[in-house]
């Protein structure tokens, strides 16, 4: 069975620091990568999608993907209150997939 | 969640009655999807829907059935509604596959008593 794995946090950082997110999954089949944001008692966010391995930057955040290692990363630089939320990896198992697999979420606090 | 609209919001039923929520898209997409979220379990699939007619299972599909008639309507229905399934239940949609990720829709929080 596909798996995603996060670490459940808190995670805690002070406002202007970067944040760190780490999520593993288990399918070396998986191609597709999503970040989502859900802010508590809203529904998930799609912020970011990463495809192919290496960097992708999209304003305060980035997202790293490294296939051989079957890691997904996701930093926020410049930390602000407003981010705290849970964060969600997801991934997908190709083309054909009609599936997303979630991971159970990081919750990020950012302390002003 | 533009284009995309769940019903009702909340929902307070009893255990054994019949229940239907409805996700209303306005965004053309062919694929839609069911999923529900625990505490300690995620986001978890229920059922997705790649057409009209058109539906498959998911991980977690027992007690839970779904039509779709039209390209806009993906309906899922608790025919006997049980204590377990009390959750906050998330409708997405999809232009191709999962490949560029979902839509979801505002959410129902059903509780059954």
């Amino acid at each position: 069975q596909k798996e995603v794995e996060q670490n459940s946090g808190p995670l805690s950082v002070p406002e202007g620091a970067i944040a760190s997110l780490n999520c593993t999954y288990s399918d070396r089949g998986s191609q597709s990568f999503f970040w989502y944001r859900q802010y508590s008692g809203k529904s998930p966010e799609l912020i970011m999608s990463i495809y192919s391995n290496g960097d992708k930057e999209d304003g305060r955040f980035t997202a790293q993907l490294n296939k051989a290692s079957q890691y997904v990363s996701l930093l926020i630089r410049d930390s602000q209150p407003s981010d705290s939320a849970t964060y969600l990896c997801a991934e997908n198992s190709g083309a054909g997939s009609y599936q997303l697999t979630f991971g159970k979420g990081t919750k990020l606090s950012v302390i002003p | 969640d533009a284009g995309i609209t769940q019903s009702p919001r909340h929902k307070v039923t009893e255990t054994g009655t019949p229940v239907t929520l409805r996700c209303h898209q306005t965004e053309n997409h062919r694929y839609m999807y069911w999923y529900r979220q625990d505490p300690g379990h995620g986001l978890r699939l229920i059922h997705y829907s790649y057409g009209v007619k058109d539906t498959d299972k998911g991980e977690v599909s027992d007690g839970y059935s779904v039509s779709r008639s039209k390209t806009e309507d993906f309906l899922l229905t608790l025919e006997s509604a049980t204590s377990s399934q009390t959750s906050v239940y998330f409708c997405a949609i999809s232009e191709d596959r999962s490949v560029y990720g979902y839509t979801f829709g505002s959410g129902t929080r059903l509780t059954v008593v």
